[in-house]
């Protein structure tokens, strides 16, 4: 069936340190992976969308690499801020269209300390 | 242009009770998805609208329902509340209802249900 893992449940990290975190996937093909992030008792805000003809998306401090053959997606945070402390989730979105082709990780709990 | 918002926020029922949740979109966006998110599973795709059709459905029981009116809002309804479906459950706005042309999906700020 398909699966969608992000490896960690929580990641600790240092103010001003480069957090990854890490989405892998199994018995799917997406057509483009997303990163979300999410506050406690907020709503998932979009971060970022990567093809799966691109093999890497930047925006500001963020940065998102895809690789197909893996089957693997990484999201950096560079100079990372208390303030990016957050849960962070990947989705993959298959061909086909419609939303039922959504399918969320479970997220990663990013903390960075002052 | 103001956000999706759901209602109510928060909301404590029983065990075979039954429950609306009420979603209403971006001003303009047709489609409207709903989502469970619970600690053990994560975020589950419960059902997908579009101009007042279900077009998607997730791998719920039937006591899971939803419905959306000509003005895109949307309600879920879940019958015969179980201890289980204490969660948050979401609805998410988007534009248009092809995720193939990668329109970003908005979401609410969710409604909790807890179930005693």
């Amino acid at each position: 069936s398909q699966k969608i893992e992000q490896n960690s449940e929580a990641l600790n990290i240092q103010e001003g340190k480069t957090a990854t975190l890490t989405c892998n996937y199994t018995n799917y093909s997406p057509a483009y992976l997303q990163w979300y992030r999410q506050d406690p008792g907020r709503g998932p805000v979009f971060l970022l969308l990567i093809r799966e003809n691109e093999k890497e998306k930047r925006k500001e401090r963020l940065k998102v690499t895809f690789d197909t053959t893996l089957k693997q997606s990484l999201f950096h945070i560079t100079a990372s801020q208390p303030a990016d402390s957050a849960t962070y989730l990947c989705a993959l979105v298959g061909y086909g269209g419609s939303q039922g082709n959504l399918i969320f990780g479970k997220g990663t709990k990013l903390s960075v300390k002052p | 242009k103001a956000g999706v918002t759901q209602t109510p926020r928060y909301l404590i029922k029983t065990r075979g009770q039954q429950v609306t949740l009420s979603c209403s979109p971006i001003s303009g966006h047709r489609s409207v998805s709903w989502y469970q998110q619970t600690p053990g599973q994560g975020l589950q795709f419960l059902f997908e609208y579009f101009s007042e059709t279900q077009r998607n459905k997730g791998n719920f029981p039937g006591r899971f329902s939803g419905r959306q009116f000509s003005n895109s809002r949307s309600e879920m309804n879940v019958s015969t509340l179980e201890l289980g479906d204490s969660a948050l459950y979401l609805c998410a706005s988007s534009l248009l209802r092809d995720r193939a042309l990668q329109e970003t999906q908005y979401f609410g700020p969710g409604t909790r249900l807890l179930v005693l």
